[in-house]
């Protein structure tokens, strides 16, 4: 069974600094597919990033950073320099290869302060 | 493009009473999916179905039917509502039913309290 822990449940930070969420994740695939989504205070789920298995290269997007390390079954998130706009509660999300549903992790609400 | 719509966003039920939240996608998904996020808990699955026709249960299936007549439509049943599933619904949407690898489409959630 596909299992996803984000140990983290509020984080809070000042402007400027940067942060590390965590995500570990479980499943017996050999083939699967890492997610994070972002949910700011209005409410709505927004994809950020999506990884496969295969490919355990680093990606950065601007200001966004991810670490994925197939050894210790983890897919962390890094902001660098965090601005009040960051201020949400992130998703790290496992699915695994063929008729796969996506199971989340419990989020990381991320509060970040002038 | 609508995306994934969902009504309505917000209701309040009493105790035994139902009703059912819509779910409509108009990028011929195959996938279409029902989660509920509660504090603390994150988005646990609750039905998804990979065609017309098809559907199944996910995590916490209780209290809940589902259906699927087109591959546009996919709604959520409560049919004797309980203060337990106070909570906020999100209909999701992907392109293919076999591929986990698909980015899924959130609507907008509906946020449903039962008194």
């Amino acid at each position: 069974a596909q299992k996803v822990t984000q140990a983290q449940t509020e984080i809070s930070v000042v402007e400027k600094e940067d942060v590390t969420l965590d995500c570990v994740y479980e499943t017996r695939d050999t083939t699967y597919y890492l997610f994070w989504y972002k949910q700011p205070p209005s409410g709505e789920l927004v994809f950020l990033i999506r990884r496969n298995s295969f490919d355990e290269q680093n990606e950065i997007s601007g200001r966004y950073s991810w670490n994925f390390q197939k050894s210790t079954s983890s897919f962390n998130f890094t902001i660098t320099a965090s601005q009040v706009v960051d201020s949400a509660v992130y998703f790290c999300a496992l699915s695994e290869s063929g008729y796969s549903t996506l199971t989340f992790g419990k989020g990381t609400m991320l509060l970040v302060s002038p | 493009n609508a995306g994934v719509t969902q009504t309505p966003k917000f209701q309040v039920l009493k105790t035994g009473q139902s009703m059912t939240l819509q779910c409509a996608q108009d990028m011929n998904h195959e996938y279409m999916s029902w989660y509920r996020q509660d504090p603390g808990m994150g988005l646990r699955l609750i039905h998804y179905s990979v065609g017309a026709g098809i559907t199944d249960q996910g995590e916490v299936p209780n209290g809940y039917n589902v259906s699927r007549s087109t591959t546009e439509d996919f709604p959520l049943r409560l049919l004797s509502a309980a203060p337990s599933q106070t909570s906020v619904y999100f209909c999701a949407s992907r392109l293919s039913r076999r591929s986990g690898a698909n980015v899924l489409t959130f609507g907008a959630g509906s946020r449903l309290t039962v008194l």
